[in-house]
């Protein structure tokens, strides 16, 4: 099956810095989202982005998908922004989808 | 819009016992699938259901199964609960499915069996 890999694994940013998660999948894809876990579990949507570039707010999201990966944008970070961050794919139509083992963000006063 | 709602929030239960799990999904949504989530092995995808059939299911064993209802209300059932099934269960609904429309999770239930 499709491979998922997101990098970092953790990062800790002092509030106001700006950082960059990388989402690599190993085949090709129809569907990526980004979510944010919640400390209470729950998956926010963030970008709905199988291609392109997207923006809302202070987030943004690239998804290259002719080079198989996908990178999320956080500038000016809040400590709201805390928590983990997944990318999720769906390759061959089946609807199947595989997350990435997620990037877990704190970010400090 | 309401969103996708699952119940119960939590449960506790015993080995050996069986449980029920609901997800009623996002009005005109189709599809809902269910995920476990679990410290060691992630998110992992159980099974997805679109217009009362199961249309693809992970790995896992067949005490694991689901249903969908003809208004779209999902319920996974686990029988002969392990320890091992402590985990956080969420379900996405999506218009058509997740190959080609975008997925809304539920809050999730968190089950922990002792």
């Amino acid at each position: 099956g499709i491979q998922v890999e997101q990098s970092p694994p953790d990062l800790i940013l002092q509030e106001g810095a700006n950082s960059t998660l990388r989402c690599n999948f190993s085949d090709s894809v129809n569907n990526l989202q980004w979510f944010h876990q919640n400390p209470w579990g729950q998956l926010i949507n963030l970008f709905y982005i199988p291609s392109g570039t997207k923006q809302n707010g202070r987030l943004s999201a690239t998804t290259v998908a002719t080079e198989r990966y996908s990178l999320l944008y956080i500038s000016s970070s809040q400590t709201t922004d805390s928590g983990v961050y997944f990318c999720a794919v769906e390759a061959g139509g089946y609807q199947k989808v595989t997350f990435g083992t997620g990037t877990k963000l704190q970010v400090i006063p | 819009k309401a969103g996708v709602t699952q119940t119960p929030r939590y449960l506790i239960k015993t080995r050996g016992q069986q449980v029920t799990l609901s997800c009623s999904p996002i009005s005109g949504h189709r599809s809902v699938s269910w995920y476990q989530q679990t410290p060691g092995q992630g998110l992992q995808f159980l099974f997805e259901y679109f217009s009362e059939t199961q249309r693809n299911k992970g790995n896992f064993p067949g005490r694991f199964s689901g249903r969908q209802f003809s208004n779209s209300r999902s319920e996974m059932n686990v029988s002969t609960l392990e320890l091992g099934d402590s985990a956080l269960y969420l379900c996405a609904s999506s218009l058509y499915g997740q190959s080609n429309t975008e997925a809304f999770f539920g809050q999730g239930t968190r089950l922990t069996v002792v």
